[in-house]
């Protein structure tokens, strides 16, 4: 199976901060990388796909880029809605794997 | 716009054989591959498998002996059956559309006990 990993687990940060997660994959993906965001007792939401794809609907405030397979996953200014727990995704081989997540809550 | 809805038992004894069902509404099954995920404290998000609307299925290697997914296109619904559960398997059980998950369900709440 494909490994993901994203770092870190958990962060703090205030409204308006700009906030990064990575994620990285142990072998290549193709870029079928999706990010996602949960709340609490809610399924998860699809954000971005194809790495960098804005989900329709989706502020743009949301953005992704690669490196290789280390995945970036960027909020440019944090809003209040936006705390929650968000993970990656890979869907290029099976079976599909999803991060262990990172928990964005208010510092 | 699609919705989709699980149902199914909540309570489920160990060794039984659990049963979900996934209606589609607002949109045809067709032409979609569609996912079962599971979600339990311990094990984060699971993908338990997929199916296109033809009925070609793959499934997580972990799952693979236990599970099947199927589709039911006049009633517009896909189904999830996994046997012989454990308390491994007590999870919220989502279904969501095409390989990129786009639409999911509400999830539905699945609990292994005797």
């Amino acid at each position: 199976d494909i490994q993901m990993t994203q770092s870190p687990s958990s962060l703090s940060a205030s409204v308006g901060d700009r906030v990064t997660i990575t994620c990285q994959a142990s072998q290549g993906i193709n870029n079928y990388l999706n990010w996602f965001q949960q709340k609490p007792g809610k399924a998860p939401k699809l954000l971005i796909y194809d790495v960098s794809n804005l989900e329709t609907g989706v502020p743009s405030r949301f953005s992704g880029s690669v490196s290789g397979t280390h995945f970036t996953f960027t909020i440019s200014s944090l809003q209040p809605e936006d705390f929650a727990t968000y993970y990656c995704q890979q869907y290029d081989t099976v079976p599909f794997t999803f991060g262990p997540g990172t928990t964005v809550d208010i510092k | 716009q699609v919705q989709l809805q699980e149902s199914g038992p909540g309570l489920v004894k160990p060794s039984e054989t659990l049963s979900l069902t996934c209606a589609v509404s607002g949109g045809s099954i067709n032409s979609y591959y569609w996912s079962w995920i599971r979600q339990s404290p311990g094990k984060g998000l699971e993908w338990i498998g997929h199916i296109y609307f033809t009925g070609t299925t793959e499934y997580n290697p972990s799952l693979k002996s236990r599970v099947i997914i199927s589709v039911d296109r006049s009633k517009n619904q896909l189904s999830l059956r996994l046997t012989s559960l454990t308390s491994a398997d007590t999870a919220v059980y989502y279904c969501a559309r095409q390989q990129q998950l786009d639409v999911w369900g509400p999830g539905t709440t699945v609990t292994v006990s005797s």
